[in-house]
């Protein structure tokens, strides 16, 4: 089946350590995104890539970081830089121009 | 940023009620999308309407745009107990084709059985 899978769905973290979450999809889509969510709050952008070996910058960008050396995944790491990492880490995928996001099922992250 | 309000935050109907949630945004759009939530999980697309287009429907959904408004309705039909979710909108802003979303801030719809 087609999909988009996330790995790990619960991580905890000591602050001081970076971590990184995996985000593997098979529907063969050019473009790939991760957004962070918050209890009870929308979607926010953290990086995005049209493109194998590109990506930009969203909206909350500072603290994290990833790699596009497939086309088939999207690593994002999370570094000791962020200040407030807990959160609901949700990656999505597109075909150029369509629009649609198809989403994984999210990797939670607790900082203890 | 955040481009979409939505309203109401929290929405409790009987199962068989309509339900309705808007969602108002700022810029100009290529086009407005729907997903649902259920708790804990990843985001389902629903639905998408085009700048050019005024209304549209999926089975028991049918969304509506006014680009004059800037503003959008979500209204579900015949509810049941299985739409208890969180209802967000997102924008595709202006002539971007990088599918980047904006998303709102949600509608947690309750349907009580």
């Amino acid at each position: 089946d087609g999909g988009i899978t996330q790995s790990p769905k619960y991580l905890f973290r000591k602050e001081g350590q970076n971590v990184t979450l995996s985000c593997e999809q098979n529907l063969n889509h050019d473009a790939m995104y991760w957004y962070r969510q918050d209890p009870g709050q929308g979607l926010r952008l953290i990086y995005y890539s049209q493109i194998v070996n590109d990506f930009q910058k969203g909206d909350i960008a500072e603290g994290y970081s990833v790699s596009r050396e497939k086309k088939e995944s999207f690593p994002l790491t999370v570094t000791s830089a962020q200040k407030n990492p807990t959160a609901f880490y949700l990656c999505a995928s597109s075909t150029q121009g369509t629009g649609e996001l198809f989403f994984g099922e999210g990797s939670r992250l607790t900082v203890l | 940023s955040q481009q979409g309000e939505e309203d109401p935050q929290a929405l409790s109907i009987q199962e068989g009620e309509n339900a309705t949630m808007n969602c108002s945004y700022k810029t100009s759009i290529n086009n407005l999308q729907w997903y649902r939530q259920n708790s804990g999980r990843g985001l389902v697309h629903l639905i998408l309407i085009r700048s050019n287009e005024r209304e549209k429907h999926s089975g028991r959904l049918r969304v509506t745009l006014d680009t004059s408004k800037k503003s959008s309705s979500l209204l579900i039909t015949a509810s049941r107990a299985a739409d208890t979710a969180s209802y967000f909108c997102a924008t595709a802003e202006g002539s971007s084709n990088t599918g980047k979303l904006i998303f709102g801030q949600g509608t947690t719809l309750q349907v009580k059985p």
